[in-house]
């Protein structure tokens, strides 16, 4: 299987309900990053993940990093129908820095 | 807050016409990189550039491929001969170093007729 792979694939929840989201992993990394992706539209930046980390929060997201299980989760809290996107973790492989990037999540927040 | 800005947003082309993509990084990056998207499909790594040189490639990124940064500013992805698998929404990133996040353009989409 691939490298960066998230469940689930689709996530349908209430505004206000938290989500999450999980991605594994088969190489060691460095780092592990999310990215969110709107429909047809560009890669945004969410939050860095280094692999010395366990736990990371960034307004109301919250990932953590589990290097011996390989896998990372995504926590929205109190979603917004503004949160509705695809959802992707990427790593950099261990010898290069190019981002492996998994299937994504799609995440439907209904108001 | 600086942005990757990439032009065209969208290009429509024929089968076996020459396109070029440009990309304007942030202005202290200084890795960067071509990725794709296919509809419906992962985001695809091409190329990474660093130091006017390619760094490293995927073998989707065969001879008709070519990136440069012919004014020190604009980072190109040239597609000499425009197949019809082509297709596909074309994302340039960047980061300041290769241990930090990357950040990434809004995209060119291409069409291949």
């Amino acid at each position: 299987s691939q490298q960066g792979e998230e469940d689930p694939q689709a996530l349908s929840i209430q505004e206000g309900e938290n989500a999450t989201m999980n991605c594994s992993y088969k190489t060691s990394i460095n780092n592990l990053q999310w990215y969110r992706q709107n429909s047809g539209r560009g890669l945004v930046h969410l939050i860095l993940i280094r692999s010395n980390e366990r736990e990371k929060h960034s307004g109301r997201l919250r990932v953590t990093l589990d290097t011996s299980k390989k896998s990372s989760s995504l926590l929205i809290t109190a979603s917004r129908a503004a949160d509705t996107a695809s959802y992707f973790c990427a790593t950099p492989l261990e010898y290069g820095n190019k981002l492996v990037f998994g299937a994504g999540t799609i995440l439907r927040v209904k108001s | 807050e600086p942005e990757v800005t990439q032009t065209p947003s969208h290009q429509v082309t024929q089968m076996g016409q020459e396109v070029i993509l440009r990309c304007v990084p942030i202005s202290n990056h200084l890795y960067f990189y071509w990725y794709r998207q296919i509809l419906g499909q992962k985001v695809e790594f091409l190329v990474s550039f660093y130091n006017n040189e390619i760094s490293e490639k995927s073998e989707i990124f065969d001879d008709q491929f070519s990136v440069e940064r012919p004014d020190g500013s604009n980072f190109t992805l040239k597609i000499r001969s425009t197949k019809l698998e082509d297709s596909a929404m074309y994302f340039c990133a960047t980061n300041r170093d290769r241990e930090n996040e990357q950040y990434f353009g809004p995209g060119t989409r291409l069409t291949v007729t």
